[in-house]
């Protein structure tokens, strides 16, 4: 089963409320990696795990958080909300090394919208 | 820096005629780049890669893909279009630490009957 799932798919959120997104592989993915995608832009990478290690873009560093509680599990955090964070949030892994592709896997996505 | 700009936001075209969309990238390191195909409300899946070796590299579906070093491209076609095709295609550039890659803004393709 080569799926991720992310959960919830649509997520409507107040302003100033914390908002958690949760996605979860079972293919034993090293790697782990959260997008954000806005209307008519590019995918966006905010953060990645390799294994237990976060890694989180310089520009979103102070945005978001993240968790991956076991190799399944990763979790993605935002304190508190504002308008400019509705957007759709990707879900991605990818194998050790990327496998003999590279290919990362997706889910297909949780649609937050801020109010 | 690696940055991927992909001119086209739309392409529509009728069903059977070929395609090709658009990419071009800026790094100057090793060269990885890819295709995803996006179905509406469904996540985005592989379509094939360039690592090395033969600039033409083949896909899913009867897509294919010509990576052009002096033209810092890596164009996506098919020589005849079928409706489901309909998508939106995004390019994307590896990082050479870890498997992190970075898309372009992606291109709407619209097969019409």
């Amino acid at each position: 089963d080569t799926t991720v799932k992310q959960n919830p798919r649509y997520k409507l959120a107040r302003v100033g409320k914390p908002v958690n997104l949760i996605c979860s592989q079972t293919m034993n993915h090293d790697t782990m990696y959260w997008y954000q995608k806005k209307p008519n832009q590019a995918p966006k990478l905010l953060l990645f795990y390799y294994d237990k290690i976060l890694n989180r873009e310089a520009d979103t560093f102070e945005k978001f958080q993240s968790s991956r509680p076991n190799n399944s599990f990763c979790s993605l955090y935002i304190g508190s909300a504002g308008l400019e964070y509705s957007a759709m949030y990707l879900c991605a892994s990818s194998r050790p090394g990327g496998g003999n592709t590279g290919q990362l896997y997706f889910g297909e996505g949780s649609k937050l919208t801020v109010l | 820096t690696q940055t991927v700009s992909q001119s086209d936001a739309h392409v529509t075209v009728f069903e059977g005629d070929s395609v090709e969309l658009r990419c071009n990238y800026s790094y100057g390191g090793s060269i990885y780049l890819s295709w995803y195909i996006q179905h509406h409300g469904r996540g985005l899946q592989f379509l094939l890669k360039y690592y090395s070796g033969n600039p033409v590299v083949q896909g899913v579906n009867g897509f294919e893909a010509e990576f052009s070093k002096s033209d810092s491209s890596f164009h996506l076609r098919k020589a005849s279009v079928h409706w489901s095709d309909s998508a939106v295609y995004f390019c994307a550039v590896r990082r050479p630490n870890y498997n992190v890659l970075y898309f372009g803004s992606g291109t709407k393709l619209t097969v019409e009957p």
